[in-house]
């Protein structure tokens, strides 16, 4: 498998743009996250699914991010409209309970946003 | 509620010194226990998990961990540093069947 899979690796728009992160998850895992981080406030869990069901979106930051999962092989997070504190690195993560026994994640390489 | 408290930011160490990282969690349930590296521009990725059993676990790169429940720690080690152990080092908790909580990280540097 070639891990998980996310595009763009960089983005740089302007402050108002909509800026939409994808996300391909491992093969066979039932469980996505989405994390940002930044120098300030660390790794932050965005929202996490399970079987492509939101399961906890109490990170989401405000209404201007969404997030969805339409099958179980993509998912994707937009921010609309984008503002210069949403710079940071947002990362894509998934994992399986039934291969592990526990939630073990694999981490994509990440997508960083820079809102100007 | 669970949470991770990771000591120190930053941590220096002499090439070939004994590497501590000091993480501390708060669990109600029986917690299973993580730690995650990441290098310069890359993800996170397992360095070595404690969900139940022996109680001092071994990871990749030659580092370790010993859950202590009694003092509700789970600290990472490796008995002698490598250059290549520079990187940021996230101790995690979770339940069972619950998301995972990363704490906010230690910097290991390696001093030549």
């Amino acid at each position: 498998d070639a891990g998980v899979i996310q595009s763009p690796r960089h983005e740089v728009t302007e402050m108002g743009q909509e800026v939409t992160l994808r996300c391909k998850p491992i093969s066979g895992h039932d469980y996505l996250f989405w994390y940002r981080q930044t120098m300030m406030r660390g790794l932050e869990l965005l929202i996490y699914f399970n079987n492509n069901v939101p399961i906890d979106d109490s990170g989401m930051p405000e209404d201007r991010f969404s997030a969805k999962m339409p099958n179980a092989s993509f998912s994707t997070l937009k921010i609309q409209p984008s503002e210069p504190r949403d710079s940071a690195v947002y990362f894509c993560a998934s994992s399986s309970f039934r291969e592990t026994g526990a939630n073990v994640l694999t981490f994509g390489a990440g997508s960083r946003l820079t809102v100007l | 509620a669970q949470s991770v408290t990771q000591l120190g930011s930053h941590v220096s160490v002499s090439e070939g010194a004994l590497v501590l990282l000091r993480c501390n969690y708060s669990s109600s349930v029986p917690p299973y226990l993580f730690w995650y590296v990441q290098y310069p521009n890359q993800g996170l990725q397992l360095l070595l998990k404690y969900t139940t059993g022996a109680t001092l676990v071994k990871g990749i790169n030659g580092f370790e961990a010993e859950f202590k429940k009694s003092e509700t720690s789970f600290h990472l080690t490796k008995p002698s540093a490598h250059m290549s152990d520079a990187a940021e080092y996230f101790c995690a908790v979770s339940r069972w069947d619950d998301k995972i909580i990363f704490g906010k990280g230690t910097r290991l540097h390696i001093l030549p």
